[in-house]
């Protein structure tokens, strides 16, 4: 059984640091793209950025570059959302997922639970 | 960068009803098109992928359709667990935005 299972959820200040994580299970986790998708309170799904475990190759929405950094360490099947110096507009619910077949990685078939971010002084 | 409008944002129907949600796009995908549904507290789940296929285990009163710039996702007879919120997404290129969402809410 495919399973996605993010880290729980966080409580931080502006100007902290912060890395999230998604720990994959149940398939080949080299060979699927695996996805993160933000959705702010009371709004709808963005999609961040994206990153091939096999080869650490990354893709970044424009809005998002520069913004957070997303990695994956292979040897323990689990990819990173983090950010450098948070602010309170980095408040939100950030979802990984992975796509329903390797060579579709933006259609995204297999979520997270979810992990909530909250960012206040 | 493509951008896409779904409508409406939000959709008040009763149990049985039909109901349909729009999504168009500023340029053409082909049917690189998914829906998703996403319950309050619950991350999305995929509904329908190109355009019309429906994911495994999706009852058969969900349909999708269209090709190139506009697209339909329709509801034949509302349930009480179709009550969400529905997303569009193009998958034709990068990045592969989200449309804004439509609620479905009981009337």
């Amino acid at each position: 059984e495919v399973q996605l299972v993010q880290s729980g959820a966080e409580v931080k200040k502006p100007g902290e640091s912060l890395k999230i994580s998604c720990k994959g299970s149940g398939y080949s986790f080299t060979s699927y793209w695996i996805g993160w998708v933000r959705q702010m309170p009371g709004k709808g799904l963005e999609w961040m950025g994206i990153i091939y475990p096999g080869d650490s190759d990354t893709r970044y929405s424009p809005s998002f570059q520069g913004q957070v950094t997303i990695s994956a360490d292979k040897s323990i099947s689990t990819a990173y959302l983090q950010w450098s110096s948070l602010k309170a507009s980095d408040t939100a619910m950030y979802y990984c997922a992975r796509p329903k077949e390797p060579t579709t990685a933006a259609l995204l078939d297999y979520w997270g639970q979810g992990t909530l971010v909250t960012v206040s002084s | 960068a493509i951008w896409m409008t779904q409508s409406p944002s939000l959709l008040s129907a009763s149990t049985g009803d039909r109901v349909t949600i729009s999504c168009r796009m500023s340029q053409g995908i082909s049917s690189y098109l998914a829906w998703y549904q996403q319950k309050p507290g619950k991350a999305p789940e995929l509904l329908i992928y190109a355009a019309s296929t429906l994911q495994s285990g999706v009852p058969s009163r969900f349909s999708g359709s269209g090709s190139g710039t506009d697209f339909t996702l329709t509801i034949s007879c509302l349930q009480s667990e179709d009550f969400a919120t529905y997303y569009c997404q193009q998958y034709y290129s990068f990045p592969p935005i989200f449309g804004g969402g439509t609620k479905v809410e009981i009337k």
